[in-house]
């Protein structure tokens, strides 16, 4: 299985700063066929699903805010909230693609500071 | 526009069979190139993926779970289901059902709460 590691677990940052969360795979997700990385990242809120926000590592999702991008190849990928609204209060996961099963990171708390 | 909904008994006791069902509105499970899986999340915790249907009926599986896991499609209903056998108090989470494109799960239902208790 391919390991997915998040930093931190959690971080505060106050309003209108960045945040960047850190995800780490024990193998590449990197197709070489397509050279797309298969790298997703999920926003949830407290009693709600998973929400898509970034898919093939960098790709935004139709209807996420631009505030939000996503970095990174191979195993080493950057979710980059570049200014920080009280609505993202939220924890946030990656999870890969490249192969079964499915892994998830173990998800990165956002708060306000 | 497509939506899921996770159904099916929110008790069920240890050693017993956990079965729950998602009814998928807004397009058929048996066309696209669609994976259709479920996922579960304990309270608290994060998120364990179970395993998948694709559109043309074949399964694949998180080996954690060994041979406890079955998902099934029933298309003529538009369902696809799981079923979790010799459940523990560990089973018991929020089930998800999803659908996977292959590279992202961009559909969830709600979720379900189940609670493995005598």
């Amino acid at each position: 299985d391919i390991v997915m590691t998040q930093s931190p677990d959690s971080l505060a940052v106050s309003l209108g700063e960045r945040a960047t969360i850190n995800c780490k795979s024990s193998q590449s997700v990197l197709y070489s066929s397509n050279n797309k990385n298969y790298l997703t990242w999920y926003q949830q809120k407290p009693g709600q699903p998973p929400k898509l926000l970034i898919y093939w590592a960098s790709t935004r999702e139709s209807g996420v805010p631009d505030r939000f991008s996503g970095s990174g190849s191979g195993t080493d990928f950057t979710l980059t909230i570049s200014s920080l609204q009280a609505e993202d209060v939220a924890i946030y996961y990656c999870q890969q693609f490249y192969s079964t099963p499915r892994t998830f990171g173990q998800g990165t708390k956002v708060e306000i500071k | 526009q497509v939506q899921l909904q996770e159904s099916g008994p929110g008790l069920v006791k240890p050693s017993q069979t956990l079965s729950l069902t998602c009814t998928v509105s807004g397009g058929s499970i048996s066309s696209g190139s669609y994976y259709w899986s479920w996922i579960r999340q304990p309270a608290g915790k994060g998120l364990e993926w179970i395993g998948r249907i694709y559109t043309s009926g074949t399964t694949d599986y998180n080996p954690s779970f060994k041979s406890r896991v079955t998902i099934s499609a029933d298309t003529s209903k538009n369902q696809f289901s799981l079923k979790l056998s010799s459940v523990t108090a560990a089973d018991t989470a929020v089930y998800y059902c999803a659908r996977d494109v292959g590279y992202d799960t961009n559909k969830w239902g709600q979720g379900t709460l189940v609670t493995v208790s005598s």
